[in-house]
């Protein structure tokens, strides 16, 4: 049982490049997400899914793009890198319902933009 | 405005003494709150949590107390180990939301 899948583990990008950070999960889970961390600032949730063909914003959405064809993936995507997207990204998921509330997280994707 | 708020951000205690993390949130809907535990190079780990009906949960050496008057939770290690040494996020949720809004983060040194 893999759980949460991200990849890549590391990326350098140049201001304006497009990328696509992926997220798999393994458990048959509904909800997915996706957090940045930054120093001093904590996890930020910045989308999320509760189900295929479902997405919807998280606290900081703004220069990220989701979409969420299959239960399994939830993409991030990144069209116009920013130098502010220096981040280490986490792709999250947990079950969906009543009391479902402990969320499984990947083991993060370290993006630098230049 | 950060709902969710660690106001420490590091803790250094000697092995076998009492950690105490601390964690105070202003959102009076939050019912539902957790603590996930992040080594270097590894995404978070869930700890454990308390729902808004109890004040107070525990799992072997981890605590976790609910103060709903003072809007403050804290998590107490007992005793600390050096394998503890990690950065807590204290998280909330509030009931019918799906943002599970978290902390800034907490280092926790323990030292041998």
């Amino acid at each position: 049982n893999a759980g949460v899948t991200q990849t890549p583990k590391f990326q350098v990008l140049k201001t304006g490049q497009s990328m696509t950070l992926q997220c798999a999960q393994d458990m048959n889970h509904e909800y997915m997400s996706w957090y940045r961390q930054d120093p001093g600032m904590g996890l930020r949730l910045i989308h999320y899914s509760v189900g295929a063909g479902i997405t919807d914003q998280g606290e900081v959405p703004n220069g990220y793009n989701v979409s969420r064809s299959t239960t399994e993936d939830f993409p991030l995507r990144l069209l116009s890198a920013a130098p502010s997207q220096t981040s280490v990204y986490f792709c999250a998921s947990r079950e969906q319902g009543a009391g479902a509330n402990v969320l499984t997280f990947g083991a993060g994707s370290r993006l630098t933009v230049l | 405005d950060q709902q969710v708020k660690q106001n420490s951000p590091s803790l250094s205690v000697q092995e076998g003494r009492i950690s105490i993390l601390n964690c105070d949130y202003t959102n009076s809907m939050f019912d539902y709150f957790l603590w996930y535990k992040k080594y270097p190079a590894e995404g978070p780990t869930f700890l454990i949590s308390i729902s808004s009906i109890k004040d107070k949960n525990e799992d072997g050496r981890f605590t976790v107390f609910l103060n709903k008057s003072a809007k403050h939770l804290s998590l107490h290690i007992v005793p600390s180990q050096p394998g503890d040494s990690a950065v807590y996020f204290c998280a909330a949720l509030q009931g019918g939301s799906e943002k599970l809004v978290f902390g800034k983060g907490m280092k926790l040194t323990v030292n041998p």
